[in-house]
């Protein structure tokens, strides 16, 4: 079964400082990966996924993760973050072709400090 | 094109009833999925209907389900409401189910008092 751990509940960071948001997933196959954003009362975000190829995956608003296949890692991160960037942030994994269900980490409150 | 709705956004209800909820996919999206969130658990997946059957389901108790209609719109609905059954529920749609991206919708926020 596949399982996502996101170690940091919070991580607060000061206005144009970089940050790091972690995610370590378990899976005994190929996997898809994504991160997904979720503004106060708002549903989620896509923000970047990973299917294959490139290890390196950019999204919006200056975001970008790195897949890490020994390290069984996407950690997500962002040069220069804005207080706009203050949300929670959900790593998920899922079996490639998406016929199975997403599973999702506990989420990451990102809170921009100005 | 319009975005995932869900309705209504707000529910509070008593324990001991049920509760119906309602996600209107995106516009020729035919597969949609439901997720419970709590500050706790986080998202945990309920499931998926594709054309009107069930496709995927979590680990829920059977007092959890769902239809979806001919239309893709879909309803959940909860009965014998628990206090643990106070979460957002998250309604999510793709066009078909081998499209890796889901759309979600704002959600709708059930209080069980």
């Amino acid at each position: 079964a596949q399982s996502v751990t996101q170690l940091d509940s919070q991580v607060p960071v000061f206005e144009e400082a970089p940050v790091e948001l972690r995610c370590n997933y378990s899976s005994s196959v190929s996997v898809y990966l994504f991160w997904y954003v979720q503004y106060p009362n708002q549903g989620l975000q896509l923000l970047l996924k990973y299917l294959s190829g490139s290890t390196l995956v950019k999204g919006i608003n200056g975001f970008e993760a790195e897949f890490n296949k020994s390290q069984t890692s996407f950690h997500l991160r962002k040069p220069s973050v804005h207080i706009s960037d203050t949300a929670e942030y959900f790593c998920a994994v899922s079996d490639p072709g998406g016929y199975q269900k997403v599973t999702f980490g506990t989420g990451t409150k990102l809170q921009v400090i100005p | 094109k319009a975005g995932v709705t869900q309705t209504p956004r707000y529910l509070i209800k008593t324990r001991g009833q049920q509760v119906t909820l309602s996600c209107s996919p995106i516009s020729g999206h035919r597969s949609v999925s439901w997720y419970q969130q709590t500050p706790g658990q986080g998202l945990q997946f309920l499931f998926e209907y594709f054309s009107e059957t069930q496709r995927n389901k979590g680990n829920f108790p059977g007092r959890f389900s769902g239809r979806q209609f001919s239309n893709s719109r879909s309803e959940m609905n909860v009965s014998t409401l628990e206090l643990g059954d106070s979460a957002l529920y998250l309604c999510a749609s793709r066009p078909d189910r081998s499209t890796d991206t889901q759309y979600f919708g704002p959600g709708t926020r059930l209080t069980v008092l």
